[in-house]
């Protein structure tokens, strides 16, 4: 079946510290790729996507490229800051073959990020 | 109000008890999810409803009772729950690629419910 691995956590970097998350992934058909950020006390917000090999999502100075021959979806950030402490999910959505939708999402554990001044 | 709103926010329940936690989106979605978030364990689904119909349950017990009265309200109903169901469980909402979108979920706040 599907699933995602990514790296365990924590995570505990100065601000202005490169970031990156490793996550990679096993799934049948053709999946697009997601991180999620989820902030202390709130729900999952869509940070980035990808939805074919060699794409690269990218929002808020985060990135992450569709590897495929490599099945992995790492997220980057340059530079952080305080503000990007939070809980990060790698996930997949698998399409079948024929382009129809499969609607479930396959989450990674999470990784929660703290970022101190 | 826009996204995807969750109610009550924050929930304490006895194991005898009954309650319903609420999720209303504005997205104008035609698909909704029920996922259970516990400590040191990936999301996991529970529901999906699409068009108001159920079209996925994830061997989750009967204690657990959805309801989807139309495509901007889900419900899930709670009654003689176990303290190991003590979690936050989070509402989504996505627009699936078969009715014109791009099937990205948006998830609302959650509510974390605690049984004692």
């Amino acid at each position: 079946g599907d699933s995602v691995t990514q790296m365990e956590g924590p995570v505990t970097l100065s601000e202005e510290a490169f970031l990156t998350i490793n996550c990679t992934y096993t799934a049948t058909g053709y999946p697009s790729l997601f991180w999620y950020v989820q902030y202390p006390g709130e729900g999952l917000q869509l940070l980035l996507k990808a939805t074919k090999a060699d794409d690269k999502g990218s929002n808020k100075g985060f990135e992450a490229t569709y590897r495929k021959e490599t099945t992995s979806f790492h997220l980057e950030k340059g530079s952080v800051q305080v503000s990007d402490s939070a809980v990060y999910f790698c996930a997949l959505r698998t399409t079948g073959p024929s382009g129809g939708s499969n609607y479930k999402l396959t989450f990674g554990k999470g990784t929660l990020l703290t970022v101190n001044p | 109000e826009t996204g995807v709103t969750q109610t009550p926010r924050h929930l304490v329940m006895g194991m005898t008890n009954k309650k319903s936690l609420k999720c209303e989106q504005h997205l104008g979605h035609n698909a909704m999810y029920w996922y259970k978030q516990s400590a040191k364990k990936p999301l996991e689904l529970m529901f999906v409803y699409n068009f108001k119909e159920q079209t996925e349950n994830n061997s989750v017990p009967s204690r657990f009772s959805p309801e989807c009265p139309n495509s901007s309200h889900l419900f899930l109903h709670l009654h003689t729950l176990q303290p190991e169901d003590s979690a936050l469980y989070l509402c989504a909402s996505s627009q699936t690629r078969l009715a014109g979108g791009k099937d990205t979920q948006y998830f609302g706040p959650g509510t974390r419910l605690t049984v004692l």
